[in-house]
């Protein structure tokens, strides 16, 4: 069974960072590329950043780029996100999600998901 | 970027009724559109990819089509387990971008 779990989420000041950390099993971590999305209360998803299965390829949404740094280690089976500069707008829940795509496609989707870890940014 | 939009953002409906939600890119994104359903307190579950295909588990009341810049969501027979929200994603490019979502609710 694939399981997604984060962590490292809490209440930080603006300006402060924090690092995220998303443990999985269930699948061969290696072979997928991974992400995080977010979600502030009551709104909807945003795609914060991917990495590929060997980070040769990653990419960050522009709200987040610069500030954000995504990685990730295989033999630990483990992704992180590293946030600095945190605002007020970053508050959010934030989604490990590992990437999908059908043998025939480059097309990739997210097929399965944390629970999220929520980032409260306030002083 | 590519903008995703939706219509309608939310919509009431009832059980047995036959529900379409839109999804709109600003550009053709080709067949890298996927569907999403979110419940409140819950993370986000892929019921449909690359625009018609079934994730594993997911009802077949569930349905997908459209190519290019419009795809539709289609419930043929809504359920008491189907009321959620549901979002669109493109794929196609980076950043990959969400739909706003539509709120499905008791009629």
């Amino acid at each position: 069974e694939v399981q997604l779990l984060e962590s490292g989420g809490g209440l930080v000041q603006p300006g402060r960072s924090l690092r995220l950390s998303c443990a999985a099993s269930g699948f061969t971590f290696g072979d997928y590329a991974m992400h995080w999305v977010r979600q502030a209360p009551g709104k909807g998803l945003e795609w914060v950043s991917g990495i590929s299965w060997n980070s040769g390829g990653i990419g960050y949404a522009d709200s987040v780029k610069g500030r954000f740094t995504i990685s990730r280690d295989n033999t630990k089976n483990s992704l992180f996100l590293q946030m600095n500069g945190l605002r007020a707008e970053d508050m959010a829940f934030y989604y490990c999600a590992k990437s999908g795509r059908p043998e025939y496609s480059n097309a990739w989707y997210l097929d399965y998901w944390g629970q999220g870890t929520l980032v409260t940014v306030s002083s | 970027d590519i903008q995703v939009t939706q219509s309608p953002s939310s919509l009431s409906a009832s059980i047995g009724d036959r529900v379409t939600i839109t999804c709109r890119a600003s550009q053709s994104i080709n067949t890298y559109l996927n569907w999403y359903q979110q419940k409140p307190g819950k993370a986000p579950k892929l019921l449909i990819y690359t625009v018609s295909r079934l994730q594993s588990g997911v009802p077949s009341r569930f349905s997908g089509s459209g190519s290019g810049t419009d795809f539709t969501l289609t419930i043929s027979s809504l359920q008491p387990e189907d009321f959620a929200t549901y979002y669109c994603q493109q794929t196609y490019s980076i950043p990959w971008t969400f739909g706003p979502g539509t709120k499905v609710g008791i009629k």
